[in-house]
């Protein structure tokens, strides 16, 4: 089956705009998470979502990050008038609602803000 | 909140010698100790985790054990091969059935040396 999939795989974008990625969960998983990997450096949780529950965005930067998740399946991070400091591998991860604690990592969008 | 520390940041092996890589955590609550590994370019990938319920578990060379008293968790390698260098990451969850979100150690980059 699929893993999680996660578009673009790159994004480059100037300083200042507006940029949308997206995350595929596996089919079934009702737990999504995005986290960022800045370069040589740990993992930075983001954002959580679970079912229809509110998600847990205790993890965001700042006010120009936003995510959503429609249809309790596909999710999309936003982040708006970018900055050179939001650089970084932006990852997805998935998981079941009953092992919530076993996430599936997607291949990650890197994103370079020029 | 959770603070997870992880040392040593970067460990060079002569392949077929151990391999520890050390956690500590801060929270006595978490009760889910993940360990992933990521390899260059790749996306992290769960390799063995173990819960606040169990001192130690092994997965053929790989075995994780688990101090709740002292809040550390170690991830030992043996018989380690060059295919076992990659930036290793604990983490630590107070996760339920339903998840939290994970907070991950900095990472330590293993080298294999042939």
């Amino acid at each position: 089956g699929a893993g999680v999939s996660q578009s673009p795989s790159n994004k480059v974008t100037e300083k200042g705009k507006d940029v949308e990625l997206r995350c595929d969960p596996i089919s079934g998983h009702t737990a999504l998470y995005w986290y960022r990997q800045s370069l040589g450096q740990g993992l930075e949780f983001l954002i959580y979502f679970q079912g229809n529950s509110a998600p847990d965005k205790s993890g965001l930067p700042s006010d120009r990050f936003s995510a959503e998740r429609t249809g309790g399946s596909v999710s999309t991070l936003t982040i708006q008038r970018t900055q050179q400091e939001d650089s970084a591998v932006y990852l997805c991860a998935s998981s079941f609602q009953d092992r919530a604690y076993e996430q599936y990592f997607g291949p990650g969008t890197r994103l370079t803000v020029t | 909140g959770e603070n997870v520390e992880q040392h040593p940041s970067t460990l060079s092996v002569q392949e077929g010698d151990s391999a520890v890589i050390k956690c500590t955590y801060s929270d006595s609550a978490s009760n889910y100790f993940p360990w992933y590994k990521q390899e260059l370019g790749k996306r992290p990938q769960l390799i063995i985790d173990i819960r606040s319920n169990v001192g130690e578990k092994k997965d053929q060379r790989i075995a994780v054990t688990l101090n709740k008293t002292a809040k550390h968790f170690s991830l030992h390698i043996t018989e380690t091969q060059p295919e076992d260098s990659a930036v290793y990451f604990c983490a630590a969850s107070g996760a339920d059935n339903y998840g939290q979100n994970f907070v991950f150690g900095p990472g330590t980059r293993l080298s294999v040396l042939p």
